[in-house]
Formats: structure tokens, C-alpha cells, sequence
């Protein structure tokens, strides 16, 4: 089993959609969770880091639920420009990252 | 700006020849680094985890002598591909991560990769 998991996608949705991603993780004691943008043929960018009370960061949402080991990433009023792979991030200590094999989105007009 | 600066962005060369990779941190200290290596469609792979003054931590099934790591400062770690091969071509990211004072959770910020194209 994967330590991330990621569906991959894609998801085709039209401009101001609404569209939510799910990542889960195996380890239970894993730390620190984030979300990345990748654009094709560019490097990783961080999109945001996901708290346990959840956060808000303009039309993004993210959430962990511990109890099911898994993370969430919502986009509102889905822009063209939002189209990218989502990459799943899970910090296990402090030097042990996992990837998820991230979610392609793509939005049309 | 940018965190973390990779050098070269592209790089093409001939079969059997050795190229360099640079990974720097702008403005902190990074005791490790991590390399990665990605395939066109596919997720990074990670190759080995970069330690500050000593050896690198390699992933199973890596080369460590086909792929040398030197980690000789806090704001500078080098990739090697060594004997290059057509098979080695892709792009190779590098990654350290940034914790801020107050910062809870030291994320990881990339470097803008460096695609190699070997002939």
C-alpha cells in the first residue's frame, strides 16, 4: 500500500465550477500535510498548508480529518488558470515526506 | 522570490560525459536536501535525501555511484550524474525545507528543476 494516494484524475470541469480533491495517508502518526500545484514541465509550488482546524486561503479550502486519514482540497469559482496537477504532500517526521502521484484538473471555458 | 535555486535549467550533452546540478538555499540554511527525478506524466521520485557534512541517503535502487551527492555547505548541494546515458534523461528537481521562526510545520520549497537531455 501507498503511503499517498491520489486519484488521478482527470477532472474536467467548466469555469466556475466547484471541484474537491481527497488524498489519504497510512500513517496515523504523520505530522504535517500540504498541498502543491505543479504546472506541466515546472517544479512543485506550494499551495497551502493544511491545518486541523481546516483553512481558508481565498477561493481554496483544505481540510485534514484524522480520524480517516485523509485530506481535502476544495476550489471554488474554478478559474482557467487553475488548471494544473495537485500534489498531495504528508510530512512523517522531520525529514520523511511522502508524495501523492497527483491529481491532474483540468478547467474549460 | 524564489527559495531555492536550481542551476542548470536545461542542459543537453553527449553520452558518457558527467553533468553538474546545483541546488542552493537563498537566505537560510538547509542541513538537508532532497533530489528528485521526474518522468514525463508521472509523480516525483524521490533519490536521496542530502545531509550537510556527511553522506547522502540514497533510496533504494539508486545508483550512488552513478548519481553523486555532495552537500558541502548549508546553502549548496550537487547532483552528478555521472557516465551519462541516454535512460537518464528527465527532469531532476531539488527541494530543502524552509522553517520560519514561529513556523509550525517547515514546508518543502523546490527548485525550478533542471532537465537533462543526454544524446
Amino acid at each position: 500500500r501507498k503511503e499517498v494516494e491520489q486519484d488521478p484524475g482527470p477532472f474536467n470541469v467548466p469555469e466556475g465550477a466547484t471541484v474537491a480533491f481527497n488524498c489519504t495517508y497510512s500513517n496515523s502518526a504523520s505530522q504535517s500535510f500540504f498541498w502543491y500545484r505543479q504546472d506541466c514541465r515546472k517544479e512543485p509550488k506550494l499551495l497551502m498548508s493544511v491545518y486541523s482546524s481546516g483553512n481558508e486561503d481565498g477561493r481554496f479550502t483544505a481540510q485534514l480529518n484524522r480520524a480517516s486519514q485523509y485530506i481535502s482540497l476544495l476550489i471554488r469559482d474554478s478559474k482557467l488558470s487553475d488548471s494544473a496537477t495537485y500534489l498531495c504532500v504528508v510530512k512523517e517526521n522531520f525529514n520523511k515526506f511522502y508524495f501523492g502521484s497527483g491529481t491532474k484538473l483540468n478547467v474549460k471555458p | 522570490g524564489a527559495v531555492v535555486s536550481q542551476h542548470p535549467s536545461r542542459v543537453i550533452c553527449k553520452s558518457g560525459t558527467s553533468v553538474k546540478i546545483e541546488c542552493r538555499s537563498l537566505d537560510f540554511q538547509a542541513t538537508t536536501m532532497f533530489w528528485y527525478r521526474q518522468f514525463p506524466k508521472q509523480s516525483l521520485m524521490l533519490m536521496a535525501t542530502s545531509n550537510e557534512g556527511s553522506k547522502a541517503t540514497y533510496e533504494q535502487g539508486v545508483e550512488k555511484d552513478k548519481f553523486l551527492i555532495n552537500h558541502a555547505s548549508l546553502t549548496l548541494s550537487t547532483l552528478t550524474v555521472t557516465s551519462a546515458h541516454p535512460e537518464d534523461s528527465s527532469f531532476y528537481i531539488c527541494s530543502a525545507q524552509l522553517h520560519l521562526a514561529g513556523g509550525p510545520t517547515g514546508e518543502l520549497f523546490f527548485g525550478e528543476g533542471s532537465r537533462l537531455t543526454v544524446l
